[in-house]
């Protein structure tokens, strides 16, 4: 069975830095792109960021160009989003999700919340 | 970026009637269209990918059509467990997801 599950959501202070990490297990990892998407509670969905297989490809949205950071480490099975310069509009619940290349998303975790306010 | 417009924002619908789901893209994308149903509480799950294509399990009363910039998601005979938000999704360039259509009981 494909699970992804993220953690390392948390309350934060706008300017401050968070590195949400999202295990996989049921499948060959390495054999897929990984993303990671957002949506802001009662909100739409919101592509943040993709990566290849082998990390040789790497996508933003220009809202996060320059501040987060994606990766991966296939020999752990895992995704990571480092978020730096957080803002108040970065609140979201972070959802990862894998798909054949940085284009669809056929499964998707259930997210970790992400809230960033004084 | 490439903005893709979802229309109606809410749609009523009755069960066992048909729904269709517009998606319109601001450039052309070709076929690089997916759809996805999102219920309260629930991450995202793949339709249809490719405009056209469904996704392993899911129903023929899925169907999706278009290319280009215009998009349509079809149910053909709604069930209940098809009241739910939709979202189509481009990745022609880079990604971009549409606003959403509500698809609620009348």
């Amino acid at each position: 069975e494909v699970q992804l599950v993220e953690s390392g959501g948390d309350l934060v202070q706008p300017g401050r830095s968070l590195r949400l990490s999202c295990a996989a297990s049921g499948f060959t990892f390495d054999d897929y792109a990984m993303h990671w998407v957002r949506q802001a509670p009662g909100k739409g969905l919101e592509w943040v960021s993709g990566i290849s297989w082998n990390s040789g490809r790497i996508a933003y949205a220009d809202s996060v160009k320059g501040r987060f950071t994606i990766s991966r480490d296939n020999a752990k099975n895992s995704l990571y989003l480092q978020m730096n310069s957080l803002r108040p509009e970065d609140t979201a619940l972070y959802h990862c999700g894998k798909g054949p290349g940085i284009t669809f998303i056929d499964y998707w975790g259930q997210g970790t919340l992400v809230t960033v306010s004084s | 970026d490439i903005v893709l417009t979802q229309s109606p924002v809410t749609l009523s619908v009755s069960p066992g009637e048909r729904a269709t789901l517009s998606c319109r893209a601001s450039q052309s994308i070709s076929t690089t269209l997916a759809w996805y149903l999102q219920k309260p509480g629930q991450a995202p799950r793949l339709l249809i990918y490719a405009a056209s294509t469904r996704a392993i399990g899911i129903p023929a009363r899925f169907s999706g059509s278009g290319s280009g910039t215009e998009f349509t998601l079809t149910i053909s005979s709604l069930q209940s467990e098809d009241f739910a938000v939709y979202y189509c999704q481009q990745y022609n360039n880079r990604s971009t997801f549409g606003q959403g259509t509500k698809v609620e009981i009348k």
